[in-house]
């Protein structure tokens, strides 16, 4: 069963940094693009991140872009959001996914950010 | 980039059938499209995803009563004998290359 376990979020400041992390298990980690997208109190979705299988193709949303940095572990089957300078804007649960044939297949459970003084 | 429009609310009766839109812009009116539930308090769960040709894939335990169709650059996703536990946020989903879009969301409300 194809799990993805998110960690790493909380309490920041404006200003501050914060690194979040997705455990994958019960797939071949490296074959597949993972991807980050948050959601804001009573929002909608919104796309913020993407990486490829091998770590070598980054994508970023204009409004994380310069703040933000995705990475990944493969021989962990894990992968990483860094944010920093972060904003009030940045509020929101933080679901890893999986992408399937370019879609996404598989949800996390999501991990709250937030960012308030 | 592409751009996803949705209703922002849909209402049902148990037992009856309602249908979701999604539309894409003119300049992206191919582009595959898949459907995402939330329901109160969960994440998002992948349903189903159809490409411009109109082949679609369902995902994995999606009931029997979720279905979906596509024209042009109009895609509907149908609940029959609509459940309590559809009372959920329906998103679309798109991407290409560098970006991926979601709709803005159709709150379903079970009457």
């Amino acid at each position: 069963e194809v799990q993805l376990l998110e960690s790493g979020g909380g309490l920041v400041q404006p200003g501050g940094s914060l690194r979040l992390s997705c455990a994958a298990s019960g797939f071949i980690f490296s074959n597949y693009g993972m991807i980050w997208v948050r959601q804001a109190p009573g929002k909608g979705l919104e796309w913020v991140s993407a990486i490829g299988g091998d770590g070598s193709t980054t994508y970023y949303a204009d409004s994380v872009k310069g703040r933000s940095t995705i990475s990944r572990d493969n021989s962990k089957n894990t992968f990483y959001l860094q944010m920093n300078n972060m904003r009030a804007e940045d509020t929101a649960l933080y679901y890893c996914a999986k992408l399937e044939a370019g879609g996404t297949a598989t949800w996390g459970q999501g991990s709250l950010v937030t960012v308030s003084s | 980039q592409p751009v996803l429009t949705q209703s922002s609310s849909a209402s049902a009766s148990l037992g009856s059938s309602v249908k979701i839109t999604c539309s894409l812009d003119s300049g992206h009116s191919t582009y595959i499209i898949a459907w995402h539930q939330q329901q109160p308090g969960k994440a998002p769960r992948y349903l189903m995803k159809f490409e411009g040709s109109g082949r679609n894939t369902k995902g994995s335990g999606v009931p029997d009563r979720f279905s979906g169709s596509r024209s042009g650059a109009d895609c509907y996703f149908t609940i029959s004998n609509v459940q309590s536990e559809d009372e959920a946020d329906y998103y679309c989903e798109t991407w290409d290359r560098n970006t991926r879009v979601f709709g803005g969301g159709t709150k379903l409300t079970v009457l």
